[in-house]
C-alpha cells in the first residue's frame, strides 16, 4: 500500500492558462474523489468516478472543470481558463467500495491562479 | 442539504487536558458519521467512524457516540498530548457510503507542553 498520489503538489499559473492535475490511486481502490478545500474550510466534493465511469459531478464543478479516469487507474483534473477564485488546495482520495466512507486521501495539488 | 457543524477553533490546550470538538450534523436520514485528522504537512486520514446511532466509534485514545437524538458526533480525548496538535474534520455520508463525504469546516487544536 503506497498510499495515494498526487502530482504536482503546487502549481502557480497566470489566469486564463489551462492546468491539468494527475492523481494516482491506492491500486485495488475503485472508487477515486476529486475534493477543493480553500482556506479554513473544509473539502467540498467536486465528482467521483467508480472504476472508469463518472457517477456523480457537484455544482462546484463549472464547465471550465473536467475530470476523467481512463481504464479505472489514475485520474485527471483539468481547469480551462483558470480564474483567481480557482485558488485552492485540490485533494484526491479513494476507496474501496466497501468500506461505508473510508476514504484514503493523497497530499493535494495546491493552485495559486496569479 | 446535508451539512455538518463544528465547533469554531482554534483549541488551544495544555499537555494532558480533557479534549472536547463538537460537532452536530444535518440530514435527510441516517447517515454514516466520520471524524478525519490532518496533522501538519500531511493529508487527512481516518480518525475513526460510526455507522448507526449509539455505536461508538475510538481510535489512538480518541472517542466519539453516534447520538441520534441530538444529532451530535462529539470528539473527546482524555489527555491530549503535544502529538495531538492537528485539524480535526468532522464528516457525514448517506446510503452506506454510497455518496460523497461531507464536512465540517475543521477544527484546529493546538497542544502546549
Amino acid at each position: 500500500d503506497t498510499g495515494v498520489s498526487q502530482n504536482p503538489r503546487h502549481k502557480i499559473t497566470k489566469r486564463g492558462q489551462n492546468v491539468t492535475f494527475r492523481c494516482d490511486p491506492i491500486s485495488e481502490h475503485n472508487r477515486l474523489y476529486w475534493y477543493r478545500q480553500t482556506l479554513g474550510q473544509g473539502p467540498e466534493f467536486l465528482t467521483y468516478f467508480q472504476n472508469e465511469a463518472q457517477l456523480e459531478k457537484s455544482r462546484l464543478l463549472s464547465d471550465r472543470f473536467s475530470a476523467e479516469r481512463p481504464k479505472g487507474s489514475f485520474s485527471t483534473l483539468e481547469i480551462q481558463r483558470t480564474e483567481q477564485g480557482d485558488s485552492a488546495m485540490y485533494l484526491c482520495a479513494s476507496s474501496p467500495t466497501a468500506r461505508v466512507g473510508e476514504q484514503f486521501f493523497g497530499p493535494g495539488t495546491r493552485l495559486t491562479v496569479l | 442539504g446535508n451539512s455538518v457543524t463544528q465547533m469554531e477553533g482554534p483549541v488551544t490546550l495544555s499537555e494532558e487536558a480533557f479534549l472536547t470538538i463538537n460537532c452536530t450534523y444535518t440530514a435527510t436520514g441516517y447517515p454514516s458519521l466520520f471524524w478525519y485528522v490532518q496533522y501538519p504537512g500531511e493529508g487527512l486520514q481516518l480518525l475513526l467512524k460510526a455507522t448507526k446511532a449509539d455505536d461508538k466509534g475510538s481510535n489512538k485514545g480518541f472517542e466519539a457516540t453516534y447520538r441520534k437524538e441530538t444529532t451530535s458526533f462529539h470528539l473527546e480525548k482524555g489527555s491530549v498530548q503535544v502529538s495531538d496538535s492537528a485539524v480535526y474534520f468532522c464528516a457525514l455520508t448517506m446510503n452506506s457510503g454510497n455518496t460523497p463525504l461531507v464536512f465540517g469546516k475543521g477544527t484546529r487544536l493546538s497542544v502546549i507542553a
